[in-house]
């Protein structure tokens, strides 16, 4: 079936450093991707998302691209600060039995330090 | 109140409890999720909501048991729970149109403690 592998985590970065999450994909068909950030003591907040290959989402600096070749949507961005630290996942969306399912990795802590 | 709301924020019950969690929805969608967050494991999906039809069930204990009145709510009747039943019960909502698969927007969620 349908699955997302991410980066083992955590992650643990100094603040202005390069962050990458990696994110690999199986999919039958071609998935919407998502990344989704879940603070401390909150729910899933949409980060950004890509519905086809090629295609870059990005927000609040964050940037990933859909790649189809790699089957990879590694999240990255230039300079994180302490207000990043959070839990990142990875999500694909595919259609089964008249509903969208959303399948996410495990998720990756961040904790940026400053 | 916009976007996604869960209450309660927070629920402990005992395992001979019954209680419900509700979610509503103030985004015009029309079909609704319950996933559940446990400490160890990936977000499960345990239920779907597609215009107040369940779809999925995800093989889900039936000490659970869903409810969906309308497109703008929906419930999780929880009795007789066991302690493994803990975890973070995110609601979520998303508009079906066709077949094009569209964004799902999150609640805060309920922090479940069954003691």
């Amino acid at each position: 079936g349908d699955s997302v592998t991410q980066m083992e985590g955590p992650v643990t970065l100094s603040e202005e450093a390069f962050l990458t999450i990696n994110c690999t994909y199986t999919a039958t068909g071609y998935p919407s991707l998502f990344w989704y950030v879940q603070y401390p003591g909150e729910g899933l907040q949409l980060l950004l998302k890509a519905t086809k290959a090629d295609d870059k989402g990005s927000n609040k600096g964050f940037e990933a691209t859909y790649r189809k070749e790699t089957t990879s949507f590694h999240l990255e961005k230039g300079s994180v600060q302490v207000s990043d630290s959070a839990v990142y996942f990875c999500a694909l969306i595919f259609w089964g039995e008249g509903a969208q399912k959303l399948v996410f990795g495990q998720g990756t802590r961040l904790t940026i330090n400053p | 109140e916009t976007g996604v709301t869960q209450t309660p924020r927070h629920l402990v019950m005992g395992m001979t409890n019954k209680k419900s969690l509700k979610c509503e929805q103030h985004l015009g969608h029309n079909a609704m999720y319950w996933y559940k967050q446990s400490a160890k494991k990936p977000l499960e999906l345990m239920f779907v909501y597609s215009l107040e039809e369940r779809v999925e069930n995800n093989s889900v204990p039936s000490r659970f048991s869903p409810e969906c009145p309308n497109s703008s709510h929906l419930f999780l009747h929880l009795h007789t729970l066991q302690p493994e039943d803990s975890a973070l019960y995110l609601c979520a909502s998303s508009l079906r149109r066709g077949g094009v698969a569209d964004t799902q927007y999150f609640g805060p969620g309920t922090r479940l403690t069954v003691l």
